[in-house]
């Protein structure tokens, strides 16, 4: 059974860079799979971040594009996001999940991290 | 973008009683690429529905999702207790992929 288990500093500066990992366990990443990233400010609903696949090709969120990046190490069989200037509207509970396939019809999340909350404040 | 709408924002119903939940989406979302997910408090999101209406793994047959198009349902047939929570539909058809505003299933 695959895991995802977020992990990074749960406490981030405003217009600093938020930064969190995800190591992924019971399953090589280099295999397949498109892994993603989505967030859930306190008592509201869910955004989707952005994906990467173990090639490295990646898409984004219109939204957030500008100041996302997520990036894939294979050798750690993880995969990390970094959100640059981030505000108090970034806060949220950031989860790591997997699209279970590559293809258009496997955009939906079959496995979740636990997520974390990143809190945005000096 | 496509928006998500669900309704009712909140249903409240007893153990045993049938719940139907709706999602709305902004425009037509093809092949059915629709899911729905269960999330408790402090907790992941679960996946329940993919393709509009296949289980996923280990999901009971209580729940079933249905629709097409613009219009969606997840239906619970009888109420568990462990079925009290929050549920959220999201498109995968085009990207950004979005997700509803969720309906809460609470205890009458």
């Amino acid at each position: 059974q695959v895991q995802l288990h977020e992990s990074g500093p749960g406490l981030v500066k405003p217009s600093e860079t938020l930064s969190l990992t995800c190591p992924v366990s019971a399953y090589s990443i280099n295999t397949g799979y498109y892994w993603g990233w989505i967030r859930q400010p306190p008592g509201k609903g869910l955004e989707w971040i952005g994906s990467i696949y173990h090639s490295g090709n990646t898409y984004y969120n219109p939204s957030l594009n500008s100041r996302v990046t997520i990036s894939i190490d294979t050798s750690k069989n993880q995969f990390s996001l970094k959100l640059r200037s981030v505000t108090a509207a970034d806060t949220a509970v950031y989860f790591c999940a997997r699209h279970p396939g590559n293809g258009p019809g496997d955009y939906y999340f079959d496995h979740w991290g636990p997520g974390t909350l990143v809190t945005v404040s000096s | 973008e496509i928006v998500l709408t669900q309704s009712p924002g909140t249903l409240s119903l007893s153990p045993g009683e049938r719940a139907t939940l709706s999602c709305r989406a902004s425009q037509s979302v093809s092949s059915t690429y629709l899911a729905w997910y269960q999330q408790k408090p402090g907790q992941a999101p679960r996946l329940l529905i993919y393709g509009a209406s296949s289980r996923a793994t280990g999901i009971p047959d209580r729940f079933s999702g249905s629709g097409s198009g613009t219009d969606f349902t997840l239906t619970v047939s009888r109420l568990e207790p462990e079925d009290f929570a929050v549920y959220y539909c999201q498109q995968y058809d085009t990207s950004p992929f979005t997700f509803g505003p969720g309906t809460k299933v609470d205890i009458k």
